[in-house]
């Protein structure tokens, strides 16, 4: 059975780069793994996606190592804005048919 | 952009009312979720369909049954709403096409049974 596992919360200050990570040991092999952002009162929101190695786009970054089993969301320079529940998502089980199972969720406070 | 609707953002309903909470995509998507959302569990899912008349048991089916007579709908259904259903509930679509985990989410109902 898939699980991820995330830390409960983080705290930040504006200006820092902030490195989540998600363990996820029983990923299969045809799934990616997905990131998502919270806001209160609103559904979750994709901020990335990868595979494997290193994906970067205009948000974040997301470093994944070869083994699949854990992966790092990384926030450079967070501002107030980016306060928020940071989830991680992977499938379980092969094929398109398997459950899309989400971890706990990390809240990141940013201080200013 | 993909546009994900769910029929309401509040609804309060009464103990053993059907509830009926319905979620239209626009984007032609294969896949759709009901996830529930409760203060320190996440995001939980209950059911999921990939296909149309398809619908396969998440991690918390018990208490609801699902519907999905035409791609663009998937209808969570409460047969007997109870108190501890109050909820979250969010629905989600994404295309069978490439990473099915690029998910597309709606704002949300928040249920309450009294």
């Amino acid at each position: 059975l898939a699980k991820t596992t995330q830390p409960i919360s983080m705290d930040s200050y504006e200006g820092q780069e902030v490195n989540i990570t998600c363990s996820h040991n029983n990923i299969a092999t045809n799934d990616y793994i997905t990131w998502y952002q919270q806001f209160p009162s609103q559904g979750p929101r994709f901020i990335i996606q990868g595979y494997k190695t290193k994906v970067t786009n205009e948000v974040a970054s997301l470093f994944i190592p070869a083994d699949r089993k854990s992966s790092t969301l990384s926030l450079p320079r967070v501002s107030l804005s980016d306060t928020a529940v940071y989830y991680c998502l992977v499938g379980e089980g092969s094929g398109n048919t398997g459950k899309l199972i989400f971890g706990q969720g990390t809240t990141l406070q940013v201080k200013p | 952009d993909v546009k994900v609707t769910q029929s309401s953002r509040y609804l309060v309903k009464r103990t053993g009312e059907k509830v009926f909470l319905e979620c239209v995509q626009d984007m032609d998507h294969e896949n759709m979720f009901w996830y529930r959302q409760d203060p320190g569990l996440g995001l939980r899912l209950i059911y999921f369909s990939y296909d149309v008349k398809m619908k396969e048991k998440g991690d918390i089916p018990e208490g609801y049954s699902v519907s999905r007579e035409k791609k663009e709908r998937f209808s969570l259904i409460l047969e007997s709403a109870s108190t501890n259903q109050t909820s979250m509930y969010l629905c989600a679509s994404s295309p069978i096409q490439g990473p099915r985990e690029k998910l597309f989410f709606g704002s949300g109902t928040q249920l309450s049974v009294l």
